[in-house]
């Protein structure tokens, strides 16, 4: 069990440009959820796979975001234009049929 | 929807002291409920995961009971210590999509 890993943990990029995360979940786990903190508080759902099935996106998630799980492995989260408010910590959970979830350590994403 | 809060935000206690911790919820059908620990800049590490149909869960030093009908988890932390200091979060899902609500988390800061 290597845990839940992300990639990058940090990007700073430039308003306007697109970004995009990956998060590998621990490998036995068929749910993987996306979720966004930013700071002093907690954080917030984005978005959920069970599978390779997207089941549920916050409306936080406007159309600029978008989120793959291909074979049901891997997850990534792009967001295109970004915009200084999606400065933010994107996380990344995994869980099996127990609904444990086990978070990565997070993409802080400084958007300028 | 679903409400999460921590009270208080933030406490400040010397090294020895016992922790508590407060977490109010308001979804009654309630799946389970975790508590998880950040440090700064950092992701979530789970502490313990209490299932609705149980009243607590110990860890070590940690120990979270949960009360349905009143809408609150409660974490101790006993003999606290210098590496005790992050911001505690709570967190519950239902039975319908096991995404988390979160609370904004208190901020622990044990004194040496």
């Amino acid at each position: 069990d290597t845990g839940v890993s992300q990639d990058p943990r940090h990007k700073i990029t430039k308003r306007g440009q697109n970004v995009t995360f990956r998060c590998d979940p621990i490998s036995e786990h068929n749910r993987l959820y996306w979720y966004r903190q930013t700071l002093g508080q907690g954080p917030e759902f984005l978005t959920y796979f069970q599978n390779e099935a997207q089941l549920e996106k916050s409306r936080l998630l406007s159309d600029r975001f978008s989120a793959e799980r291909p074979k049901g492995s891997f997850s990534t989260l792009e967001i295109q234009r970004t915009e200084q408010g999606d400065s933010a910590m994107y996380l990344c959970a995994s869980s099996s049929v127990f609904h444990e979830q086990f978070f990565g350590p997070g993409t802080r994403l400084t958007v300028l | 929807k679903q409400e999460v809060t921590q009270i208080p935000a933030a406490l400040s206690v010397p090294e020895g002291e016992n922790l508590v911790l407060n977490c109010s919820f308001t979804d009654s059908a309630i799946y389970n409920l975790q508590w998880f620990r950040q440090d700064p800049g950092k992701g979530l590490t789970s502490l313990l995961l209490i299932q609705s149909s149980q009243r607590e869960q110990t860890s070590g030093r940690l120990n979270a009971s949960l009360d349905k009908s009143s809408g609150r988890s409660t974490l101790y932390i006993a003999a606290s210590q210098p590496g005790d200091s992050a911001t505690y979060l709570c967190a519950d899902s239902n039975s319908n999509d096991y995404k988390l609500s979160f609370g904004a988390g208190t901020t622990v800061t044990v004194r040496a």
